[in-house]
């Protein structure tokens, strides 16, 4: 069974850069389409990016290339989230999530989520 | 890439059916059959209701069905429960290998 635990809440000035990471267990990351997705106080879902097992390539928002980064560390089965040049619009719980069950496309397993305050 | 279109509020009684519409472009939900809709409670992450459009993972109640024509998918939820009040969201894969999900509806039990 996947499971996804997220790192803690962090609070960030303008200007700076967060890393989220997401340690997978129950099943090897390397196999996995990782996506993030992130919502801002009383705004809806957004879909930020995710590793694209079927293209093997990492697929970003286009609102957010250049900004951000979604790396892997398979040595230790865990998924980062790198945003850089925060904005207070980027105040939002921060979520990673993944197909266990389902086809890559999809998400039926996901993190609680970690706040990112700017 | 914009997000969906989706009624801001659907509301029903208890035991009627409600239907949520969520509108693409040729670009998105009108390409694929990769439409899924999510259902979210205050405070909690996201469940994936339905798949492929129609499709519901293990463990979801069959008042939940989804469809598709066109550009424009839809899920309805029959026999509505007042645990059925929440957001709910759908999102599809797009021709630029992306996802963008919908605006959110937000569903109210009278």
């Amino acid at each position: 069974q996947v499971q996804l635990v997220q790192s803690g809440a962090e609070v960030k000035k303008p200007g700076a850069s967060v890393k989220v990471s997401c340690n997978v267990s129950g099943h090897p990351l390397s196999e996995l389409s990782m996506h993030w997705v992130r919502q801002a106080p009383g705004k809806g879902l957004e879909w930020m990016g995710n590793f694209d097992l079927e293209e093997d390539q990492r697929v970003y928002a286009q609102r957010f290339e250049g900004r951000l980064s979604m790396t892997e560390a398979p040595s230790a089965n865990t998924a980062y989230l790198e945003l850089r040049r925060l904005r207070s619009e980027d105040t939002a719980v921060y979520y990673c999530a993944t197909g266990e069950f389902v086809p890559g496309y999809y998400m039926d397993v996901w993190g609680k989520g970690t706040t990112v305050i700017v | 890439q914009s997000a969906l279109t989706q009624p801001a509020s659907v509301s029903g009684s208890p035991g009627q059916s409600i239907t949520i519409s969520c509108t693409g472009t040729s670009s998105d939900v009108g390409s694929y059959d990769y439409v899924s809709w999510y259902q979210v409670l205050p405070g909690k992450a996201p469940q994936l209701l339905i798949y492929d459009v129609s499709t519901r993972p293990s463990g979801i109640s069959s008042r939940f069905s989804g469809s598709k024509s066109g550009n424009t998918a839809s899920l309805t939820i029959s026999g509505l429960l007042p645990e059925d009040e929440a957001d709910y969201y759908c999102t599809s894969y797009t021709t630029t290998n992306t996802h963008v999900f919908g605006i959110g509806t937000k569903v109210t039990v009278l």
